[in-house]
C-alpha cells in the first residue's frame, strides 16, 4: 500500500527551528520529487515547497526543503505564531500514477 | 489575479450525484492543468483526477475511476467534478486546484476555497 508518513503533531516555541518528516518508499519519494502544503485553520492548503526544496515566490526562506532516499524533511527556523498549520507533504507514485498525500502534521507554536 | 471560485455547500443523499464547480479568472483558463483534491474530516488530502482544459484530456485516480467525471467549459472558464453513487464515506471538501502548466501532475499553485459535500440520508 502506497503510504506517505508523517508525524502526527509538532511544536516549537517562536524563534525555535522546528523539522518535519516525511517518509516514503522507492515507488514515491524514492523516484520523485516532494511538494509541501501549508493548510491554515479552515482555508485551502497553500503551496510551500516544491521539487523538493523549491519556495515559491512570496514564502519566504524560514522555509525550507529537503530529500534524502525515501524520506523527506521540512525545516521551518524562526518560528512564527502564524506558523501555526497542518503541513502535508506530497509526492507522485508510480504505483497509484497519481499523487500521493501524508497525513499531516499539526505544528503548535507553543 | 488568480482566483478560483468554488459552488456552495452541497447535501445529498446517499446514492444520488453531486456536481461542482470550479470558475477560474485571472490567467488564461487553457493554459493551466485543473486537479481535483478532496479532504474528508481529519483525513489526508486525497487526489481525484485531473483535467489539461486545452484539449479536454482527463485522468482519474484509479479509486475513483467509473465514479467521477471531470469536464470543462472554455467559454466559461470552468471546470466541473461530478461524483456519482455516493455514500456517507464521500462526505468532504472538494477542492480545485490549478498546476503551473497544462500538464502539471503534482504542483498546485492555486486552489479555490472548497466546497463541502454532506451525503447523509
Amino acid at each position: 500500500q502506497s503510504v506517505l508518513t508523517q508525524p502526527p503533531s509538532a511544536s516549537g516555541t517562536p524563534g525555535q527551528r522546528v523539522t518535519i518528516s516525511c517518509s516514503g518508499t522507492r515507488s514515491n519519494i524514492g523516484g520523485n520529487t516532494v511538494n509541501w502544503y501549508q493548510q491554515l485553520p479552515g482555508t485551502a492548503p497553500k503551496l510551500l515547497i516544491y521539487t523538493n526544496n523549491q519556495r515559491p515566490s512570496g514564502v519566504p526562506d524560514r522555509f525550507s526543503g529537503s530529500k534524502s532516499g525515501t524520506s523527506a524533511s521540512l525545516a521551518i527556523s524562526g518560528l512564527q505564531s502564524e506558523d501555526e498549520a497542518d503541513y502535508y507533504c506530497a509526492a507522485w507514485d508510480d504505483s497509484l500514477h497519481g499523487p500521493l498525500f501524508g497525513g499531516g502534521t499539526k505544528l503548535t507554536v507553543l | 489575479q488568480v482566483q478560483l471560485m468554488q459552488s456552495g455547500a452541497e447535501v445529498k443523499k446517499p446514492g444520488a450525484s453531486v456536481k461542482v464547480s470550479c470558475k477560474a479568472s485571472g490567467y488564461s483558463f487553457t493554459n493551466n492543468a485543473m486537479h481535483w483534491l478532496r479532504q474528508a474530516p481529519g483525513q489526508r488530502l486525497e487526489w481525484m483526477g485531473w483535467i489539461n482544459p486545452g484539449n479536454g484530456n482527463t485522468k482519474y485516480s484509479q479509486k475513483f475511476q467509473g465514479r467521477v467525471t471531470i469536464t470543462r467549459d472554455t467559454s466559461a472558464s470552468t471546470a466541473y467534478m461530478e461524483l456519482s453513487s455516493i455514500t456517507s464515506e464521500d462526505t468532504a471538501v472538494y477542492f480545485c486546484a490549478r498546476g503551473p502548466s497544462p500538464t502539471a501532475m503534482l504542483t498546485f499553485d492555486y486552489w479555490g476555497q472548497g466546497t463541502l459535500v454532506t451525503v447523509s440520508s
